[in-house]
């Protein structure tokens, strides 16, 4: 089975300034996919980022971007020039690949991002 | 397009009832999977369901029962319900495939069970 695991279930940031949260997981699986969601009060949950475990190179997408180490299985995800929209609850999530029929996600008990003004 | 959407939003009952939810996947998509997220913790897997078919099933107890109907749309089905059984209820759907690994989520049904 595996297992995820968010260390800071809060944490704050000032507008403009860069935050890391960070995650740490078990697996024996070789071929897997890592995800971070935000999840704003609203409840929806909102995929903010995706790396595939076989890809050496770490993922970015705009002002988003992680730290991948597959040896350490650890999955930081480094947010620059935070913005008050950016305050939500974050998600860690690991998905095992299975060739595309299986889509069970295991999350992390989340982080808690609040930027302020 | 509509994203996903679960019915209804809110929900109160009571002990030892019963509860149906429902969830509409994106227009196209094959794939829908529920999960239980109870307040201040991540999301739990119940079921996944690709092409009407039982995929996956989570640690939960046999009172959970879902299916997925030829349009694809699925019901999440909860009998005698317990106080234990209070949470966020939030549905997903993905396309299928070999590389299409995003599910998108619906804004969720809250059950209130009293």
């Amino acid at each position: 089975a595996q297992t995820v695991t968010q260390s800071q279930p809060e944490m704050s940031v000032q507008e403009a300034e860069t935050v890391t949260l960070s995650c740490t997981y078990d697996t024996s699986e070789n071929n897997y996919y890592l995800f971070w969601y935000k999840q704003p009060p609203s409840r929806q949950m909102i995929l903010v980022i995706r790396q595939e475990a076989y890809k050496q190179q770490n993922a970015t997408e705009n002002r988003f971007s992680v730290n991948f180490q597959k040896a350490a299985k650890s999955f930081s995800l480094k947010i620059s020039d935070s913005q008050l929209g950016d305050t939500a609850m974050y998600f860690c999530a690991f998905m095992r690949s299975s060739g595309g029929s299986n889509y069970k996600l295991t999350f992390g008990k989340g982080t808690l991002l609040t930027v302020n003004p | 397009d509509a994203g996903v959407t679960q019915s209804p939003t809110h929900l109160i009952k009571t002990r030892g009832q019963h509860v149906t939810l429902r969830c509409s996947p994106i227009s196209g998509h094959k794939s829908v999977s529920w999960y239980q997220q109870v307040l201040g913790q991540g999301p739990q897997f119940i079921f996944q369901y690709y092409e009407k078919e039982e995929r996956g099933r989570g640690n939960f107890p046999d009172r959970f029962s879902a299916r997925q109907f030829p349009n694809y749309s699925s019901e999440l089905n909860v009998n005698a319900l317990l106080l234990g059984d209070s949470a966020l209820y939030l549905c997903a759907s993905s396309s299928g495939g070999t590389e299409n690994t995003e599910a998108f989520f619906g804004q969720g049904t809250r059950l209130t069970v009293v």
